[in-house]
């Protein structure tokens, strides 16, 4: 089983700062992995696939990065809708047994 | 443009069994997967597995492989999931998600859209 480890656990940032979060994976996924944005009472939605492609609507501030063990998302510029929590989540395990990371909080300071 | 709609909240008891269905609509339902994902109160989302119809194939988590079930009735669009021996520890709101695609490629293991959710709560 792949287990993704997410970091940090919460992120505390202002509108308008640049904000990095990190998932790194147990074993090596390619560029099979993926980042949610969950808001409190919603599903998830899908904001990037494949390690760097942004889903549809996704605005251009979100950009994901790495491949193999070691992924990064960037947000250049919080706004405040932004503010969540993200998951990432392998694809890479065939037959498939996919996982999510524990999530990384982002907050308002 | 593909919706899903899931059941409502359930109230089950310890030992006992429950299904949520999962409806969607917008698309070809032979041309769906659908995922299942649960999230316990305040914790992080957890992956029980996939059903895809077209090929006929279901894969689960090892650790729910002896309690669920996967079920699809294309008359109804509709894709279920069976949990059967409840305990506390399901309590959670399960989700159903299908697999994202682009306006020229779908992607098997990504999932968007997803349903709304479903509250199971399991309690004597």
């Amino acid at each position: 089983e792949i287990v993704l480890t997410q970091s940090p656990a919460t992120l505390s940032l202002s509108p308008g700062e640049r904000a990095t979060l990190s998932c790194r994976a147990s074993q090596n996924v390619g560029s099979y992995l993926a980042w949610y944005q969950q808001k409190p009472g919603q599903a998830p939605r899908l904001f990037i696939y494949d390690a760097s492609n942004r889903a549809t609507g996704i605005p251009a501030r979100f950009i994901g990065s790495g491949s193999g063990t070691d992924f990064t998302l960037t947000i250049s510029s919080l706004e405040p809708e932004d503010f969540a929590i993200y998951y990432c989540q392998q694809r890479g395990d065939w037959p498939p047994m996919y996982s999510f990371g524990q999530g990384t909080k982002l907050e308002i300071k | 443009q593909v919706q899903l709609v899931q059941s409502g909240a359930e109230v089950q008891k310890p030992g006992s069994s429950v299904r949520v269905s999962c409806k969607a609509s917008g698309s070809t339902f032979s041309s769906y997967s659908f995922t299942w994902v649960r999230q316990a109160p305040g914790q992080g989302l957890e992956w029980m597995g996939e059903i895809i119809p077209i090929f006929g194939t279901t894969h689960y988590a090892p650790k729910f492989q002896d309690r669920v079930a996967f079920t699809t009735d294309e008359s109804t669009s509709t894709a279920y999931m069976e949990l059967t021996s409840l305990r506390s520890e399901d309590t959670a709101v399960y989700f159903c998600a299908t697999r994202y695609c682009t306006t020229t490629n779908c992607y098997l293991g990504y999932f968007d859209p997803w349903g709304q959710g479903t509250l199971v709560t399991v309690s004597s």
